[in-house]
């Protein structure tokens, strides 16, 4: 099975633009989270879907958005951008109903940096 | 809510040395307890998990149990590898589908 693929890899925007990440699951899987991974902060939790829902939402502003299509793919949209929006920004796929016995599984990140 | 403390590095070990990781957790449920693995430039890879108490997890050398009474989840491995030089990461999973991760721990193996 192929794993979780994020496009694209790497970005540069300034700031005031806004970006918009792809994530395609692991076939099959149809939970799929977000995560932020910066110096400062570590890694935190952005928001997860399920077959098109918002279960869970973190700690983030209104300007980190996202969605889920019928075929589990999601996006992730960061609008207005900030220079602390720099940051690898992690996706990940379980399987099932993505319960906490679940494991996640992650793709490579896109890397996107605010000038 | 929900935490994660793990032991701050950096570490720097030799070939061959033993490696210990703490991890100690905070939760309001029965969590699951993972430890994630990070290679430069990479996403997170799953190293090993636990779902329940007692329950010991390994894999490539790795292992790790479930301590409920003293709620926590150390890494160890007998002999490391250069090849184990990595960011390593606790993390937890309750009922509210994400994951909480601590700081994460930079091991450098010397040859």
């Amino acid at each position: 099975k192929a794993g979780v693929t994020q496009t694209p890899r790497y970005l540069i925007k300034t700031r005031g633009q806004q970006v918009t990440l792809s994530c395609s699951p692991i076939s099959g899987h149809r939970s799929v989270s977000w995560y932020q991974q910066t110096p400062g902060q570590g890694l935190q939790f952005l928001f997860e879907y399920f077959s098109e829902t918002q279960r869970n939402k973190g700690n983030f502003p209104g300007r980190f958005s996202g969605r889920q299509f019928s075929n589990s793919r999601s996006e992730m949209n960061v609008s207005t951008l900030e220079l602390g929006d720099s940051a690898l920004y992690l996706c990940a796929s379980s399987s099932l109903a993505g319960g906490p016995q679940e494991t996640q599984y992650f793709g490579p990140g896109t890397r996107l940096l605010v000038l | 809510g929900n935490s994660v403390t793990q032991m701050e590095g950096p570490v720097t070990l030799s070939e061959e040395a033993f490696l210990t990781i703490n991890c100690t957790y905070t939760a309001t449920g029965y969590p699951s307890l993972f430890w994630y693995v990070q290679y430069p430039g990479e996403g997170l890879q799953l190293l090993l998990k636990a779902t329940k108490a007692d329950d010991k997890g390994s894999n490539k050398g790795f292992e790790a149990t479930y301590r409920k009474e003293t709620t926590s989840f150390h890494l160890e491995k007998g002999s490391v590898q250069v090849s184990d030089s990595a960011v390593y990461f606790c993390a937890l999973s309750d009922r509210d589908y994400k994951l909480s991760f601590g700081a994460g721990t930079t091991v450098t193996v010397r040859a």
